[in-house]
């Protein structure tokens, strides 16, 4: 069955450094996403992404964070300056066309900033 | 704008009973989509269900059955006979033109179903 691939599976860096979280969407999607839940919290939404731009975004995705679709498979989550706050586990999701079945999510990057 | 609200924050059950999910909505979207989503100790978000809202025919699956009623803008989750296995975090989500179709989810009610 196909599957969203997000790596690493946890990621520890230090406040102030630059992260890139990598998601590899099922091949035939369209639209891809990103999601944060904070440890014991709801899951929220980042930004979406369509034909190569951002569709939609959040008031969470500030400056320092962007998004990216270097190739044909790869989505990247890039976090420019790491803070404490930014810990929590960041989730890539992608649709198809429809929506028919959702959105499917990876198994999730837990980001830890110390 | 577009609320979810899952009014029960932790529910506890014995093994093989029933226990519903609640999840009211709000959302000035003509045309939406609701959703559940389990996420296990695990971690990983597990799609169940998702639902238009111009389709209020309820759906069952197994033991797991959903009622949609739009008057009262609910989307409520139900499972019979409820097993360990059972036990996650479940999430009430919406979707729809406004936001561009990304989900919007609820605060999430942890299950714990106890042999």
């Amino acid at each position: 069955e196909p599957e969203v691939t997000q790596t690493p599976s946890h990621q520890v860096t230090q406040m102030g450094q630059e992260v890139i979280l990598r998601c590899v969407p099922i091949s035939n999607h369209l639209y891809f996403y990103w999601y944060r839940q904070i440890l014991g919290q709801k899951v929220e939404f980042l930004v979406s992404f369509y034909n190569n731009e951002i569709s939609e975004k959040s008031e969470i995705f500030d400056d320092q964070f962007s998004v990216e679709r270097p190739d044909g498979s790869n989505f990247t989550l890039k976090i420019r300056s790491t803070k404490l706050e930014d810990s929590a586990m960041y989730f890539c999701a992608s649709r198809d066309r429809t929506g028919r079945e959702g959105a499917f999510f990876g198994q999730g990057t837990r980001l830890t900033v110390v | 704008a577009q609320k979810v609200t899952q009014a029960q924050t932790e529910i506890s059950v014995v093994e093989k009973e029933d226990v519903t999910l609640d999840c009211v909505y709000e959302t000035r979207d003509t045309t939406y989509y609701l959703f559940w989503y389990k996420q296990p100790p695990s971690g990983e978000l597990v799609f169940l269900i998702r639902r238009n809202s111009f389709d209020e025919q309820n759906e069952i699956s197994g033991r797991y059955s959903w009622n949609f009623q739009k008057s009262t803008s609910s989307f409520n989750f139900t499972i019979t006979a409820s097993q360990v296995v059972d036990s996650a975090v479940y999430f009430c989500a919406l979707s729809g033109s406004n936001s561009g179709y990304a989900l919007n989810f609820g605060k999430g009610t942890s299950l714990l179903v106890t042999p």
